[in-house]
């Protein structure tokens, strides 16, 4: 019952660095979201895909990239980090669309320093 | 432009009192609301969808759109009931999602 898997849980970065937040589903789940939430906010939506090879944009997808070659897997990279990056990112999963993330990781908090 | 708006951070309530965790929504159109729980060390999860008419844990919301609400009632409280709630809302093209700031339930035993 893995559910959706995130990794890693914590990472601290350096400005200018470059990661990616990995993202695996196990529940054959075409719809696949990624959400970061700054202290005392709300989630906001960064990417999310249809499906596998189909990506959109959210809310603030600045400064990010997403690929989705499989269903399984959604990674989020990270090209050149910056100190507005600080925040826990969670990744969500979900059978269909309109009815909403019903499946999220733990989260990665990241720290750009 | 805020789409949802919980207005209460923090709410204390008594074992065994009403609550009700306020929402109002800001959009056009028909929006899908939704209520999601946090309870410590554990991973967010949905609780509540509007289309549904659902009750789940005690717990139900009615969509309100002459209000623009979807406020979260249960009749008693439990300890159990103690976490972190958010509203949240899906647009009408089903491709933008927001959440509200999230409001913090203590059951006070």
């Amino acid at each position: 019952n893995a559910g959706v898997t995130q990794t890693p849980k914590f990472r601290i970065l350096k400005i200018g660095q470059s990661m990616t937040l990995q993202c695996a589903q196990d529940m054959n789940h075409n719809y696949m979201y990624w959400y970061r939430q700054d202290p005392g906010m709300g989630l906001k939506l960064i990417y999310y895909s249809v499906g596998a090879g189909i990506t959109d944009k959210g809310e603030v997808p600045n400064g990010y990239n997403v690929s989705r070659s499989t269903t399984e897997d959604f990674p989020l990279r990270l090209e050149l980090a910056a100190p507005s990056q600080t925040s826990v990112y969670f990744c969500a999963s979900s059978p269909q669309q309109r009815i909403a993330p019903q499946h999220f990781g733990d989260g990665t908090r990241l720290s750009i320093l | 432009a805020q789409r949802v708006t919980q207005p209460e951070k923090l709410l204390s309530v008594f074992k065994g009192a009403p609550v009700e965790l306020k929402c109002n929504y800001s959009y056009s159109g028909s929006p899908e609301l939704f209520w999601y729980v946090q309870y410590s060390r554990q991973r967010l999860q949905l609780l509540l969808r509007h289309i549904s008419r659902e009750s789940i844990k005690g717990f139900t919301a009615d969509l309100n759109k002459g209000e623009t609400s979807f406020h979260l009632k249960k009749p008693f409280a439990q300890e159990e009931d103690s976490a972190m709630y958010y509203c949240a809302l899906v647009s009408n093209t089903g491709n933008q999602f927001y959440f509200g700031t999230g409001t913090s339930l203590t059951v006070i035993p």
